[in-house]
């Protein structure tokens, strides 16, 4: 089963307005990353955050982690065209050492 | 600086045959991982490779075998094809367990 579970699978909006995407997770993790894939092609790396953080920010993105939840949140600030594309969540579980385990993911549409 | 590359972009294959996909890690990096893409899903982990040993291995079957060289490249070879089969081989690249950085991938159609 997923680790990772994205919600919502899918997010329309309109050029300007935020994009809010969340992720939860079943067991104790080292970090948590989040990527962006367009049109079936190869991930790019968005940001990384350690168990120990609650927050971190790059550029437009803030993402929050919440590891009493398990849970994550990511944050795209005043969204563009080129924003649209399917993004994930994925969890470095704890003792597993870079193996990622990805979520479904959310596909967002952003309307010019 | 080159990212990660991969090779081929594209391949087509029949039932039973065998595959290689190739990848080129990022300069620096020593840990490549290889993931499978199923069309509308998550990657899934098949395996890492760190000093040309398999660290770790996902749930996937012994038909799925890799190899990683001196120079860090790594090859992922699939026997026996199965329909199922078909899909994005991603590779990533990483110094140890840090960020992982993805190449293209190879998108394969067994027919």
């Amino acid at each position: 089963s997923q680790q990772g579970e994205e919600d919502p699978q899918a997010l329309s909006i309109q050029e300007g307005e935020n994009a809010t995407m969340n992720c939860s997770y079943k067991t104790s993790i080292n970090n948590l990353q989040w990527y962006r894939q367009n049109s079936g092609r190869g991930l790019v790396h968005l940001i990384l955050i350690r168990s120990n953080e609650r927050e971190k920010h790059s550029g437009r993105l803030r993402v929050t982690l919440d590891t009493s939840k398990k849970s994550s949140s990511l944050l795209i600030t005043a969204s563009r065209a080129a924003d649209t594309a399917s993004y994930f969540c994925a969890t470095d579980v704890k003792g597993s050492y870079g193996k990622l385990t990805f979520g479904q993911g959310t596909i967002l549409t952003v309307h010019p | 600086d080159a990212g990660v590359t991969q090779s081929p972009t594209h391949l087509i294959k029949t039932r039973g045959q065998q595959v290689t996909l190739r990848c080129s890690p990022k300069s620096g990096h020593d840990t490549v991982s290889w993931y499978q893409q199923a069309l509308g899903q998550g990657p899934q982990f098949i395996f890492q490779y760190y000093e040309e040993e398999e660290r770790q291995r996902g749930n996937f079957p012994d038909r799925f075998s890799g190899h990683q060289f001196p120079n860090y490249s790594s090859e992922l070879n699939v026997n026996a094809l199965l329909l199922g089969d078909s899909a994005l081989y991603l590779c990533a690249s990483s110094w140890g367990p840090e960020t992982q950085y993805f190449g293209p991938g190879t998108r394969l159609l067994v027919l």
